[in-house]
């Protein structure tokens, strides 16, 4: 098993540019989530999706639209990209709600 | 206040030594997470507990519900070990973990 996949790892966007950060499990879990990490301060959740065809906003969900159309990929679509959301992201993704998390190795992305 | 601190954020350790971080919470929780985060940044799930300790062998995890705080323990402590631990909580019927800001640990040959 692959685990979970993130790609890219890294990226610099221009300010109002826009792009999808790829996340993949091959581990058919249920759960997944987006977090954005920002320096000195704890994982904050961005979206979340409990399976195919569901979704919902976490903490910080401004900014950035997701969807899932497998169980398998959750995308995180970054519209009109702001110095705010300069941070790391990972997709992380577990079997159940009280199942341990597994991440993908993250994508840091600087807009500047 | 973060409804989860860990304490302390930042420890020093010798090769060898026995090492204890903290976590208190102050929500009723389902379930405790411990993740390990590299300096490469990868981010490792250790343990998830409700109740009791698990261990897993040099490290060891304890929950206590009626005082709202939780250890993680490294016995022999060793360099590879240096990295940031972080504490998360699943409050009970929710999907959304609230983290700690972490403890960066360093242990020293």
């Amino acid at each position: 098993n692959a685990g979970v996949t993130q790609t890219p790892k890294f990226r610099i966007l221009k300010i109002g540019q826009s792009m999808t950060l790829q996340c993949t499990q091959d581990m058919n879990h249920n759960y997944m989530y987006w977090y954005r990490q920002d320096p000195g301060m704890g994982l904050k959740l961005i979206y979340y999706s409990v399976g195919a065809g569901i979704t919902d906003k976490g903490e910080v969900p401004n900014g950035y639209n997701v969807s899932r159309s497998t169980t398998e990929d959750f995308p995180l679509r970054l519209e009109l990209a702001a110095p705010s959301q300069t941070s790391v992201y990972f997709c992380a993704s577990s079997y159940s709600l009280n199942s341990p998390l597994h991440f993908g190795n993250g994508t840091r992305l600087t807009v500047t | 206040k973060n409804e989860v601190e860990q304490s302390p954020q930042n420890l020093t350790a010798q090769e060898g030594e026995f090492i204890t971080i903290n976590c208190s919470y102050s929500v009723g929780i389902s379930a405790l997470h411990w993740l390990q985060q590299h300096p490469g940044g990868g981010i490792v799930s250790l343990f998830m507990l409700s109740s009791g300790k698990k261990k897993h062998g040099r490290l060891i995890a304890t929950i206590n519900i009626q005082e709202k705080h939780s250890s993680l323990h490294i016995t022999a402590s060793h360099p590879r070990d240096s990295a940031v631990y972080i504490c998360a909580v699943g409050q009970g019927g929710s999907e959304k973990l609230v983290f700690g800001k972490g403890t960066k640990l360093t242990v020293n040959p």
